[in-house]
């Protein structure tokens, strides 16, 4: 079966740090991967998808990043952390093909930034 | 992807059967809807998703009318584990990359909360 991890769970950083947030996933090749966020109280906004290795695109231009270094690997990047970064984040992926519409999610990263 | 409206909250006790419902006036022909569940410091969960007139799994059912323009999820018997946020999602959800490759595309508004009480 397939899994989905992320970590670390629970991340306090300065502003002005540096972030970076892993996501791998097991148990199926080739996915589209995917990195939300969601502020308190409210809906997840897309950041960035991923179809490929090295394909990145962004939904929302910020000063955040996303890498795909390997097939199974996502990867969500700040040089520069701002306050308005806070928030918990989700990586998730779903097949590809006609019915890409399902998407799995981690259990996420929980991001203050002080 | 179509604009939904649900309700910002609900709540119900447990056993009784929940129902929400979610407009979306613009739903297009190729449209699916999609529901989702999130429980608090977790990721969304896929529940159900239909096309036109009822779909039931061993979670919920999900009515849809004939025009489509709005869908109801139903919960039957909710327990105090029910309680979450319930996302309504309308799309194809099928985006083409510059490749050719597909691509789910999740618009995630800020859903239902649920309470159920004992």
């Amino acid at each position: 079966s397939q899994t989905i991890h992320q970590w670390p769970a629970t991340l306090v950083q300065p502003v002005g740090s540096p972030l970076s947030l892993e996501c791998t996933v097991e148990g199926t090749s080739n996915p589209n991967l995917y990195w939300y966020r969601q502020a308190a109280g409210r809906g997840l906004q897309l950041l960035f998808y991923s179809v490929g290795i090295g394909q990145i695109s962004s939904e929302v231009p910020q000063n955040l990043s996303a890498s795909r270094p390997q097939d199974r690997q996502f990867i969500l990047s700040s040089k520069k952390l701002l306050l308005s970064d806070s928030g918990f984040y989700l990586c998730a992926w779903s097949v590809k093909g006609p019915s890409t519409d399902t998407q799995y999610f981690g259990p996420g990263t929980r991001l203050t930034v002080l | 992807l179509a604009k939904t409206t649900q309700p910002i909250s609900m709540d119900s006790y447990e056993g009784q059967e929940v129902n929400i419902t979610c407009s979306h006036n613009n739903i297009a022909t190729n449209d699916y809807i999609t529901w989702y569940q999130q429980f608090p410091s977790q990721g969304p969960r896929f529940i159900i998703q239909g096309y036109k007139t009822k779909v039931t799994n061993e979670v919920a059912s999900l009515f849809i009318p004939a025009d489509r323009k709005s869908s109801t999820l139903s919960l039957p018997r909710v327990s105090l584990s029910d309680t979450a946020v319930y996302y309504c999602l309308v799309g194809d959800m099928l985006e083409r990359s510059a490749g050719g490759t597909s691509y789910g595309k999740l618009t995630f508004g800020q859903g239902t909360i649920l309470t159920v009480h004992p």
